[in-house]
């Protein structure tokens, strides 16, 4: 079952905060989050396993809640490099495919 | 190291053709991932391989698709015969140990059938 994303797209200003968030009607194991800027491949952000354990480096971070089957990725003063389709991607807790179900993306667009 | 290799980047091709794509994955990696990505569906997983060993393929669409990955330093994904709804962006990622672990694009095949 694939995650589902919210919202679809966003514009914002730069230096303007923004959250995503993911949500999946299975148990999870883990959500890796994303980033494609067009025409290249998925960049690798952060993985977060259960345990409600909050990561980040730099200005973007994510949560991850278990209980609610929930992730959030959170820009923080964004900046233009930030543009770009964010996915996140899942494992579920029953095992399985070790490969990833991803949702349908974010679209990101930060203006000066 | 070079990270994943795939080729060709492009390939255009006429419905009914057969198309192969090729991945290298990084050097030690033991997990190789097929993806494709369309505007309609995403990303999606087709098939992964462990230790050159698939290990789930659910997610080939149909018989057309088939994979192989003959040693631990190179996939092929074919699609025979073509049709214009298998156009789309093919990925091959590789990690190193599977679950819980960083998935390495490669920089995809962008296919487009005719």
């Amino acid at each position: 079952q694939q995650p589902v994303q919210s919202p679809q797209a966003v514009i914002l200003r730069e230096g303007e905060d923004a959250v995503i968030n993911c949500s999946s009607s299975k148990a999870l194991y883990s959500v890796h989050w994303y980033r494609q800027k067009h025409g290249e491949a998925p960049v690798f952000l952060m993985i977060l396993l259960k345990g409600g354990e909050q990561k980040g480096h730099d200005k973007i971070s994510a949560s991850f809640n278990e209980k609610k089957q929930q992730s959030s990725l959170y820009l923080t003063a964004s900046q233009l490099s930030y543009s770009g389709t964010y996915f996140c991607g899942t494992e579920s807790s029953g095992g399985g495919a070790d490969g990833l179900t991803f949702g349908k993306g974010t679209h990101l667009i930060i203006q000066p | 190291d070079a990270g994943v290799i795939q080729s060709p980047r492009h390939e255009v091709t006429e419905m009914g053709q057969e198309v192969t794509l090729r991945c290298k994955p990084i050097s030690g990696h033991d997990y190789l991932f097929w993806y494709r990505q369309t505007m309609m569906r995403g990303l999606e997983l087709l098939i992964y391989f462990n230790n050159n060993v698939p290990i789930d393929d659910s997610g080939m669409p149909e018989d057309r698709f088939s994979a192989k990955m003959p040693n631990a330093s190179f996939s092929t994904l074919k699609i025979q015969p073509s049709e214009p709804r298998d156009s789309a962006v093919y990925f091959c990622a590789s990690t190193l140990s599977g679950r819980v672990d960083t998935q390495y694009f490669g920089p995809g095949t962008r296919l487009t059938v005719l």
